[in-house]
């Protein structure tokens, strides 16, 4: 186990509504990394956090949002959900931005 | 064009065959280099990092070759526990926090 969890399991939010998923980080890690992940596809990088702050973002819309706390836990916010948000989002913590990653067991998520 | 791209696969192989997968990046500012596996419907699992000089883990070597913008996994006497869909990942460059995967290539090795 890598000591990275996140919670709920799974999620089945309507077209229009908003989301909240959580990440605790592995102990001693200060970053954390979000990814969406479809079907036959790779992980995309949704952002990072490091030490609180946006440290990179991918080619997602602001709709999706952020945050790490002082723990170095993190939230991960989608707003006004559509059909596409349906996935896998993967939570992963690492010591260092550049470090390897530990990844959490993700957070299935369905709209409909 | 994606910034990294995966041979597509499938790799079917046979238990004790030697596979190898290639992954090319575009961002000659990346950083940090890792191979990823990834078991159905599971989170991906570090498998190893990978280095210039080479790095070697028992039947699984990775090597990085920043001149031509790509790294590589080579996996000796496969077996059938090796089954997975293998990432690759890139780190860095211009956006400093960000992790590119490649979308995987699939592994299957058959008795």
């Amino acid at each position: 186990e890598t000591g990275v969890t996140q919670s709920p399991t799974h999620l089945i939010k309507t077209r229009g509504q908003q989301v909240t998923l959580r990440c605790s980080s592995q102990s001693g890690h200060n970053t954390v990394s979000w990814y969406q992940q479809a079907l036959g596809q790779g992980p995309q990088f949704i952002f990072q956090y490091y030490r609180e702050e946006e440290n990179g973002r991918g080619n997602f819309p602001p709709r999706f949002s952020g945050l790490q706390f002082p723990n170095y836990s993190s939230e991960l916010n989608v707003n006004a959900l559509e059909l596409d948000d349906s996935a896998l989002y993967l939570c992963a913590s690492s010591l260092e931005p550049l470090d390897v990653q530990y990844f959490g067991p993700g957070t299935r998520l369905t709209v409909t | 064009r994606k910034e990294v791209e995966q041979d597509p696969g499938p790799f079917n192989v046979p238990e004790g065959a030697t596979v190898a997968f290639n992954c090319t990046y575009s961002n000659s500012a990346s950083q940090s280099f890792f191979w990823y596996r990834q078991d159905c419907r599971k989170e991906p699992k570090l498998l190893m990092s990978v280095y210039s000089s080479g790095n070697e883990d028992g039947r699984f070597t990775a090597q990085l070759n920043r001149a031509s913008q790509y790294i590589s996994l080579l996996i000796r006497d496969s077996k059938l526990s090796d089954s997975a869909t293998y990432l690759c990942v890139v780190n860095g460059g211009t956006n400093a926090g960000k992790s590119t995967f490649g979308d995987g290539t699939t592994l299957t090795v058959k008795p």
